[in-house]
């Protein structure tokens, strides 16, 4: 079983929709969460990170991170064209450095 | 600044053949690190390299090699090719914060025949 299992997708919805992307993983040592983004042919870049429990907002995105579910999710309103990418979570530990584990990514469209 | 840069962009090997991935960051960071992405598999560790002078394994190190060559290049090397190394191989760098945010490079997109 992976350290964090991520739902691929793909998953396309219209223009406008709410999107929730999660993942959940195994690890309780992990403390830092990460959202990347990765359009297509490209590098990831980080999109959003949070530390611990709780929620982040950060204009039409906001993660949320539940550790006793050990459960992280990122929420796009209002998603455009433009958002339309691969979403990959990312977690460490404390004493793991920058050693990051990542989900498998989901593939969103979203579409005018 | 360039960010993280990575030649080649492609290269196509025959399996049992060599080559050397390579790596330069202007940001001047002290970590850096090298992926694989196989669709399905998100991003795996390699290998690398916390501060100058040190190198340690990642999740599927077998295969390759690194060489930290100085705080701004970092390159991987497969010594004897094989396909199950056809994948896209992505270079990053970070410093050491709290979230040690990787900036990536635009990926090398190799295919072993």
């Amino acid at each position: 079983q992976k350290e964090v299992e991520q739902d691929p997708g793909p998953l396309s919805v219209p223009e406008g929709a709410i999107v929730s992307l999660n993942c959940t993983y195994s690890n309780s040592a992990f403390q830092y969460f990460m959202w990347y983004r990765q359009y297509s042919r490209k590098g990831p870049e980080l999109l959003m990170y949070t530390y611990s429990s709780g929620n982040k907002e950060d204009g039409r995105f906001t993660a949320q991170v539940d550790k006793s579910s050990k459960y992280i999710s990122l929420f796009i309103r209002d998603s455009q064209p433009s958002d339309s990418a691969t979403y990959l979570c990312a977690m460490r530990g404390g004493t793991s450095y920058g050693k990051l584990t990542f989900g498998q990514g989901t593939i969103l469209t979203v579409h005018p | 600044n360039a960010g993280v840069t990575q030649t080649p962009k492609f290269q196509v090997l025959k399996t049992g053949q060599s080559m050397t991935l390579q790596c330069a960051q202007d940001m001047n960071h002290n970590s850096m690190y090298w992926y694989r992405q196989d669709p399905g598999m998100g991003l795996r560790l390699i290998y690398y390299s916390a501060s100058e002078g040190t190198t340690d394994k990642g999740e599927v190190p077998n295969g390759y090699n690194v060489s930290r060559l100085n705080k701004r290049e970092f390159s991987l090397r497969l010594e004897s090719a094989a396909p199950s190394q056809t994948s896209v191989y992505f270079c990053a760098s970070s410093e050491w914060t709290d979230y040690y945010e990787q900036y990536f490079g635009p990926g090398t997109r190799l295919t072993v025949t």
